[in-house]
C-alpha cells in the first residue's frame, strides 16, 4: 500500500533562509507525487506536480522540488523564505487509483 | 474567481443534529471529492462521484453521506454528528478520475459540534 512521510512536523526559518522539506513515499512503481500549501483556515493550493521527466520541477511562489528515485522522496525546496511562506505543507502521492494520499504535514513558522 | 466554492465558511450544528455542506464547481468537472482533516492531521479521503457514480472509501462512516444532483453541485450529509466529527470538510473536483489530474481544492467548511 502506498504512504506519505513527512518526518518533520513543525520547522521555524529565518526569513530569507532557505528551506527544505523533506517527503518520503512508498511506492512499488513511480507514483504521481504533489506539494501542496495550506494557509491557516484555507483549502489546499496546489504548489507542483511530479508526473514524469525532468526531476526537478518548478512550482508557484519561487518553489521547487526534486524527484528521487533512489531514495524515494519528493523534498520541496525554496532559496529564500518570504514571511508570506508561513503556512502548513503536504505533500502527497496519487498512484493508479483515484485516491490522492496525504502526508502529516509540516507546519512552517517565518521569524524576522 | 473562486472555482470551487463551499458554503458555509464556518458551520456550528449541536450533537446529534443532522447537517448538510455544500459545494458547487464551475469548472464542468467531473469528478468531486469530500475530504475531512481533523486538526493537525491529513485530509482523508471520505468519498467521491465520478460523474452520477459514487464511491464510498471503505472506512468512511455510514454517518456521512453525499448527494450530487447535478454536475455544478455536491453537498455532505451527517446524519447524527457527534464531537468526532468536528473538523474540516474540503471539497475538490478534478476533471477526470485518472492518476494524473490535479485536483482542485475549497476553502473549506469549519465544522463545530457543541
Amino acid at each position: 500500500a502506498q504512504s506519505v512521510t513527512q518526518p518533520d512536523i513543525h520547522i521555524t526559518v529565518s526569513e530569507g533562509a532557505s528551506l527544505e522539506l523533506r517527503c518520503n513515499y512508498s511506492y512499488g512503481a513511480t507514483p504521481y507525487l504533489f506539494w501542496y500549501v495550506q494557509s491557516p483556515g484555507q483549502g489546499l493550493q496546489l504548489l507542483l506536480k511530479y508526473f514524469s521527466g525532468d526531476t526537478l520541477v518548478q512550482g508557484i511562489k519561487g518553489f521547487e522540488a526534486e524527484f528521487k528515485r533512489s531514495q524515494s522522496s519528493f523534498n520541496l525546496r525554496k532559496p529564500s523564505v518570504h514571511w508570506s511562506d508561513a503556512a502548513e505543507y503536504f505533500c502527497a502521492v496519487k498512484t493508479g487509483a483515484n485516491n490522492l494520499f496525504f502526508g502529516t504535514g509540516t507546519r512552517l513558522t517565518v521569524i524576522p | 474567481d473562486a472555482m470551487v466554492i463551499q458554503n458555509p465558511r464556518y458551520q456550528v450544528t449541536q450533537f446529534g443534529k443532522p447537517v448538510t455542506l455544500s459545494c458547487s464547481q464551475t469548472l464542468n468537472h467531473n469528478v468531486m471529492y469530500w475530504y475531512q482533516q481533523k486538526s493537525s492531521q491529513a485530509p482523508k479521503l471520505l468519498f467521491h462521484y465520478y460523474d452520477k457514480d459514487f464511491n464510498n472509501e471503505a472506512d468512511t462512516p455510514d454517518n456521512f453521506q453525499s448527494r450530487r444532483p447535478n454536475t455544478s453541485f455536491c453537498f455532505l450529509d451527517i446524519r447524527s454528528p457527534g464531537l468526532g466529527d468536528a473538523a474540516m470538510y474540503l471539497c475538490a473536483t478534478s476533471r477526470d478520475i485518472t492518476a494524473n489530474e490535479k485536483l482542485f481544492f475549497g476553502s473549506g467548511t469549519q465544522l463545530s459540534v457543541l
